[in-house]
């Protein structure tokens, strides 16, 4: 059974950094072609894609967040994190981990979200 | 960037209604399109993946077409579990852009 959590604080400060923590089961970021990303959702609007790590430690970045995003795996964790610098009011959304298996490309499994506001 | 643009953003709709609902590409992302459907503020669900493969698990009534820039979700036969949200994304190119959502309504 493949399941996603993440977790993470709820209430950053502006110029913050936050960091995500998806933990995840049922499959291993080891596996050839198994891909991981970071989706959010500011309340009330569209879903946004952020980054992605794949099982060969490649990396990719939302053009727009490239130089405020870093995105790393633990393996042996079966865990991946997400840093976001210099966190602004914009930043408040609902972010979600999800995999993404190389034969589908699609997000076929997601975490059930964590609210993270930004508020001074 | 590929820009994603769906229409219409809003749709009225009825119990046994046939719906589409269109996705549109700004540039050629072959059949790499999928459909989500997003319900009461919970994580989106796969629904159609590469165009118009269907979900394991996911109704029938659900049907995805469309390649190159143009793409449909059809909605065979509204059930009153089926009015939500729904969103179409690219994996074509980096980064994986979403369409801005269509939001279904009774």
């Amino acid at each position: 059974q493949v399941t996603l959590k993440e977790s993470g604080p709820a209430l950053v400060k502006p110029t913050q950094t936050l960091t995500l923590t998806c933990t995840f089961s049922g499959f291993s970021l080891s596996t050839s072609g198994m891909r991981v990303s970071w989706i959010r959702q500011p309340p009330g609007q569209a879903l946004e894609w952020l980054a992605r790590i794949d099982w060969d430690d490649r990396k990719f970045y939302s053009t727009s967040l490239r130089t405020r995003l870093t995105i790393s795996k633990d393996t042996s964790k079966n865990q991946v994190v997400l840093t976001m610098t210099n966190l602004d009011p914009v930043d408040t959304a609902t972010y979600y981990c999800a995999r993404l298996p190389v034969r589908s490309g699609s997000y076929d499994y997601w975490g059930q979200g964590t609210l993270v506001t930004v508020s001074s | 960037d590929i820009q994603m643009t769906q229409s219409p953003s809003s749709l009225s709709a009825s119990v046994g209604d046939r719906v589409t609902i269109t996705c549109r590409a700004s540039q050629s992302i072959s059949n790499y399109l999928n459909w989500y459907q997003q319900r009461g503020g919970k994580a989106p669900k796969l629904l159609i993946y590469v165009a118009s493969s269907l979900q394991s698990g996911v109704p029938s009534r659900f049907s995805g077409s469309g390649s190159g820039t143009d793409f449909t979700l059809t909605i065979s036969s509204l059930q009153p579990e089926d009015f939500a949200t729904y969103y179409c994304q690219q994996s074509y190119s980096i980064p994986h852009s979403f369409g801005q959502g269509t939001r279904l309504e009774i």
